[in-house]
């Protein structure tokens, strides 16, 4: 039973343009939410998290916005660089305090 | 720092071996984590600590074993190796929340032939 899924296995974007990448998760109590990136041979890093009392997040070029009731959150890239060319991880948790993980997008920035 | 160390990079085990994947951390952080990443699985957890003496199972225990004697270190363990636990590992820690941002090892690639 995947509770969180990352329906697009890959996403290939233009330098400069906006990457969007999804997510969307089952259980409700769900309470908060991270985006993992990771490169080849390395260690997810993380990116970007949002609390479910908020529906946005701004850092730098990155943006992740939650919609409770679509159970669907989003991690916004903008623009687009090609060192972002990476896989990116969604993560949720709940009350029982432990991430669960998406099976993860992977985005590359052409030139 | 450091961060988080893990050894070794790369093991290659025969089923019925048993070894212990390494794991370290200098930033005096209370929870330390292992997980699994396998294809189109994303990262699944194995075992947790939220301190030391005090460890629990995650989502894909069985098989593997771990002890946490101090803040730094957290071992896993696997048992008796099957082709099943061909895996990349990778070792995490946190000084909030478990579940708050969390700082990966680099993994180790172990395949059990």
């Amino acid at each position: 039973d995947q509770q969180v899924k990352q329906n697009s296995p890959s996403l290939s974007v233009q330098e400069g343009r906006i990457s969007i990448l999804n997510c969307d998760y089952t259980n409700s109590m769900f309470d908060y939410f991270l985006w993992y990136k990771k490169y080849p041979a390395e260690g997810p890093t993380f990116l970007i998290s949002i609390s479910s009392i908020k529906d946005k997040n701004e850092d730098g070029r990155f943006t992740v916005f939650l919609n409770k009731s679509a159970k669907h959150l989003s991690l916004h890239i903008v623009p687009s660089q090609p060192g972002d060319s990476a896989v990116y991880f969604c993560a949720a948790s709940g009350a029982a305090s432990k991430l669960t993980f998406g099976t993860g997008t992977r985005l590359q920035v052409t030139l | 720092n450091a961060g988080v160390t893990q050894t070794p990079k790369f093991q290659v085990l025969k089923t019925g071996q048993s070894m212990t994947l390494q794991c370290a951390q200098d930033m005096n952080h209370e929870y330390m984590s292992w997980y699994r990443q396998d294809p189109g699985m994303g990262l699944r957890l194995i075992h947790y600590s939220v301190g030391a003496g005090i460890t629990d199972q995650g989502e894909v225990p069985n098989g593997y074993n771990v002890s946490r004697s101090t803040t730094e270190d957290f071992p896993l363990r696997l048992l008796s190796a099957a082709p099943s636990q061909t895996s990349v590992y990778f070792c995490a820690s946190s000084g909030k929340r478990l579940t708050y941002e969390q700082y990966f090892g680099p993994g180790t690639r172990l395949t059990v032939t």
